[in-house]
């Protein structure tokens, strides 16, 4: 079993709608990380967290720390969210800030 | 600021041919790190630094080498390339100060081993 899970691992929605992913993961933490992987493969950023809730734009990342559970959400979605969005966790105790990452979830957003 | 830029974007090898992988970082990051992407699976860690000088194992370390000379620097090399070693190779860098930090990622380099 990975240490980090994501559902769903595909999803496909209309322009608009109100996206979830979930993450959930097996470790004790001292971050998790909310990644965008465009169509063209870059990698950016978008949110770290450790506790509660943050917002930039139409996007909001929540983390429950004792049910070791994430959510990123999507408001009124475009066909630009379009992307992989990966989740990951800094683990507490490891050297060098690492990262164990999910597989991903690609997010369609259809016109 | 550039960040981090990663060169080549591309390359095919064949078997037992080796090359090393650039990247370089202008935000004096101290962090660095090497991962790589196969299809459908999550970033796997090769190898980290932690600053000029001091480089570590990741999870999957075997038929690559690196160094870090310089803050800005660090390649990655890989000898004797085989088939399995065809993947998408990510460097980042970031701040890390008693914590974690946000990593910023280079745009890749993909590789394909025949």
């Amino acid at each position: 079993k990975n240490e980090v899970e994501q559902s769903p691992q595909n999803l496909t929605a209309q322009e608009g709608e109100f996206i979830t992913i979930n993450c959930s993961y097996s470790v004790g933490i001292s971050a998790l990380h909310w990644l965008q992987q465009h169509p063209g493969g870059g990698i950016v950023s978008l949110f770290m967290l450790s506790s509660g809730k943050k917002k930039h734009g139409r996007l909001i990342a929540t983390i429950n720390i004792q049910e070791k559970h994430s959510s990123l959400h999507i408001t009124a979605s475009h066909p630009r969210d379009s992307a992989v969005y990966i989740c990951a966790v800094s683990a507490r105790g490891t050297s060098g800030s690492r990262l164990t990452f999910g597989e991903g979830t690609q997010l369609t957003v259809n016109p | 600021n550039a960040g981090v830029t990663q060169t080549p974007k591309f390359r095919i090898l064949k078997i037992g041919q080796s090359m090393t992988l650039q990247c370089t970082q202008d935000m004096n990051h101290n962090y660095m790190y090497w991962y790589r992407q196969d299809p459908g699976m999550g970033l796997k860690l090769i190898y980290y630094s932690v600053g000029a000088g001091i480089t570590d194992k990741g999870e999957v370390p075997n038929g690559y080498n690196v160094s870090r000379s310089t803050t800005e620097d660090f390649p990655l090399r890989l000898e004797l390339a085989a088939p399995s070693q065809t993947s998408v190779y990510f460097c980042a860098s970031a701040h890390v100060w008693g914590g974690t930090d946000t990593q910023y990622f280079g745009p890749g380099t993909r590789l394909t081993v025949l």
